[in-house]
């Protein structure tokens, strides 16, 4: 089946510092895959996504790009702020398992700092 | 802008009773999803639906049940609410990959 791993937290960095979130997955088809982000006390919101191999999503100064060689999807900004802290989720879809629903990881909390 | 509408942000109940949680979606999504979220497990499945009156198993149906009788709106129902159902319930919708539109959350608390 399909399964989606992501880095374990929480992570706490400075403000401005470089992050990055590892993702990787398992999947019977060819995937679309997903970042989201929630927000203390809200619900989630989609970040970005990716459709197929070698595609760059981005968005809020966030980027991932869809490594089908490696089965990754790396969330990556150059210069975090205090207002990026929130839990991020990496998710597929999966069309080709004739399922509707998106496969997702545990979630990583990111803490930033002043 | 779109959107998903949870009707309740923050309920209690007590052991015993009988809960629904509402959700309303306004983008003409054919599928709409059930999860509910705990800490350290992250979101988990409970039950999706691709049509109206139609509705499939997720991961953890067990003690829950839904309703959905129009596109547009997709009911979560605990018939008899217990302790470890304490948690936060997400409701979504989407539109095959175009990604899950999510609600902003319900979290019951059943004492």
């Amino acid at each position: 089946g399909n399964s989606v791993t992501q880095m374990e937290g929480p992570v706490t960095l400075s403000e401005e510092a470089f992050l990055t979130i590892n993702c990787t997955y398992t999947a019977t088809g060819y995937p679309s895959l997903f970042w989201y982000v929630q927000y203390p006390g809200e619900g989630l919101q989609l970040l970005l996504k990716a459709t197929k191999a070698d595609d760059k999503g981005s968005n809020k100064g966030f980027e991932a790009t869809y490594r089908k060689e490696t089965t990754s999807f790396h969330l990556e900004k150059g210069s975090v702020q205090v207002s990026d802290s929130a839990v991020y989720f990496c998710a597929l879809y999966d069309s080709g398992a004739g399922s509707y629903q998106l496969t997702f990881g545990k979630g990583t909390k990111l803490s930033v700092i002043p | 802008d779109v959107k998903v509408t949870q009707s309740s942000r923050y309920l209690v109940k007590r052991t015993g009773e009988k809960v629904f949680l509402e959700c309303v979606q306004d983008m003409d999504h054919e599928n709409m999803f059930w999860y509910r979220q705990d800490p350290g497990l992250g979101l988990r499945l409970i039950y999706f639906s691709y049509d109206v009156k139609m509705k499939e198993k997720g991961d953890i149906p067990e003690g829950y049940s839904v309703s959905r009788e129009k596109k547009e709106r997709f009911s979560l129902i605990l018939e008899s609410a217990s302790t470890n159902q304490t948690s936060m319930y997400l409701c979504a919708s989407s539109l095959s990959d175009r990604g899950v539109v999510f609600g902003e959350g319900s979290r019951l608390t059943v004492l």
